[in-house]
């Protein structure tokens, strides 16, 4: 199936950093969602995304829907030792066919240094 | 408080064994899946329901199978466990629709081990 193009692969940040990672598309999407894995965890989802420009908050993380549509940013603020995980995007395309299932990203694996 | 539960949470067992890995859901979504991942690396589909009865394969090509009796009741069995069996299988559910609300909800993932 259609992967997403989810960057960077990995960041190795300082506490107290700012984080920024996007997540791209060929096709045009009407949902964005993103995902933090925690270690031997399942996905669990973070912000959820529905209009073009939408800017959404959730404490310290804010995501953004694209105006394109093709693609979504995921930004972490004044990161700590807990933001250490496997953050994935996730999407569902405007043009459903099929099963109409989301589409994931390839994850961002991020490692705060203390 | 609505969730999604999956058992056991670890297994290691030997080739050969007939295994069924289980997963429920309180929130009454109708569909279903099941993933596999390998550690720290990306999600890929192996099944999926939209419902009682319904079953379908995923993206990825899986010697597993799945049923479907109960809305809230979607196992995972392998009929003869190999080591290329060794995964983490992680279930999830969402509404089933055509509108954008399609958020997956995941349990917590069984940890199987294949010796």
């Amino acid at each position: 199936g259609q992967q997403l193009n989810q960057s960077p692969q990995s960041m190795f940040i300082q506490e107290g950093e700012d984080v920024s990672m996007n997540c791209t598309s060929s096709s045009i999407f009407n949902t964005w969602l993103w995902y933090k894995q925690d270690p031997g965890e399942g996905p669990v989802l973070l912000i959820a995304l529905y209009k073009a420009g939408e800017l959404t908050s959730n404490g310290r993380l804010t995501a953004q829907f694209g105006i394109t549509r093709k693609d979504s940013f995921l930004n972490i603020s004044a990161s700590i030792p807990s933001d250490v995980g496997i953050y994935f995007c996730a999407g569902l395309p405007t043009l459903q066919t099929g099963a109409n299932n989301l589409f994931f990203g390839t994850g961002t694996r991020l490692t705060v240094i203390p | 408080e609505a969730d999604i539960y999956q058992t056991p949470r670890y297994l290691v067992i030997g080739t050969g064994k007939k295994i069924t890995l289980e997963c429920s859901q309180t929130m009454g979504h109708d569909k279903m899946y099941w993933y596999q991942q390998d550690p720290g690396m990306e999600l890929h589909l192996i099944h999926y329901s939209y419902g009682v009865n319904s079953t379908e394969k995923g993206d990825l090509s899986s010697e597993s199978t799945v049923s479907r009796i109960r809305t809230e009741h979607f196992p995972l069995t392998l009929e003869s466990a190999r080591p290329s069996h060794t995964s983490q299988y992680l279930c999830a559910s969402s509404e089933f629709g055509r509108g954008p609300h399609r958020e997956q909800f995941f349990g917590p993932g069984t940890r199987l081990t294949v010796l």
